[in-house]
């Protein structure tokens, strides 16, 4: 069965500054999807980023990043220019490509932001 | 565009009281559907998840059971809740994968409190 680990139960950044939080996951398949999702205090899931896992290129939205190493089956979220408005609880995701009905979510990562 | 619902937004029962959770989907057909519950400051848990009609698996054996009536439609019931099923409910919904839009999108969620 697929896992996904999310080693740091928190994290915390100064306002402007960078921070990087870890995702792995344990998989047999060669194709898959990859997320990362915040869920600020309202307890609303937002979708952040998405990763294919046939692209070798990162994905990159706005302020946000990954760094997807497939062998290491490793799948980090990089965020520049913290802003209060980033704290949240962040879940790293798992899909498979041809049978994904199911997703499989890591326990999360809940990101302070200090002014 | 799609759009998720969920009803009610807040929900206070007493113990061995029926419930009933609603979910609905516009925007889209044939969607898989998905109830998680998570517990405050914690990870989301799959409760269950129906790929079409009437068709429904459940991943964790519980007080609780799933019902599709319509395409776009998803149920969260019980018979007599349990302190145990107080928690945060989200219900989602994601297309096939290897489509267009492969992650998953969440509704606003319920909180129910067992008293």
């Amino acid at each position: 069965a697929q896992t996904v680990t999310q080693s740091q139960p928190e994290m915390s950044v100064q306002e402007a500054e960078t921070v990087t939080l870890s995702c792995t996951y344990d998989t047999s398949e060669s194709d898959y999807y990859l997320f990362w999702y915040k869920q600020p205090p309202s307890r609303q899931m937002i979708l952040v980023i998405r990763q294919e896992a046939y692209k070798q290129q990162n994905a990159t939205e706005n302020r946000f990043s990954v760094n997807f190493q497939k062998a290491a089956k490793s799948f980090s979220l990089k965020i520049s220019d913290s802003q209060l408005g980033d704290a949240a609880m962040y879940f790293c995701a798992y899909r498979t490509w041809n049978t994904g009905n199911q997703f499989y979510f890591g326990t999360g990562t809940s990101l302070t932001v200090i002014p | 565009s799609q759009t998720i619902h969920q009803w009610p937004a807040t929900l206070v029962q007493p113990v061995g009281s029926p419930l009933s959770l609603e979910c609905t989907v516009e925007g889209t057909s044939n969607p898989n559907l998905y109830w998680y519950r998570q517990a405050a400051g914690r990870g989301l848990q799959l409760l269950f998840y129906s790929v079409g009609i009437g068709q429904i698996s459940s991943e964790v054996p519980q007080n609780l059971s799933a019902s599709r009536p319509q395409d776009r439609q998803f149920i969260l019931s019980s018979k007599k809740l349990l302190l145990s099923d107080s928690g945060f409910y989200l219900c989602a919904w994601s297309k096939l994968a290897g489509g267009s839009y492969n992650e998953q999108f969440f509704g606003p969620g319920t909180r129910l409190t067992v008293l």
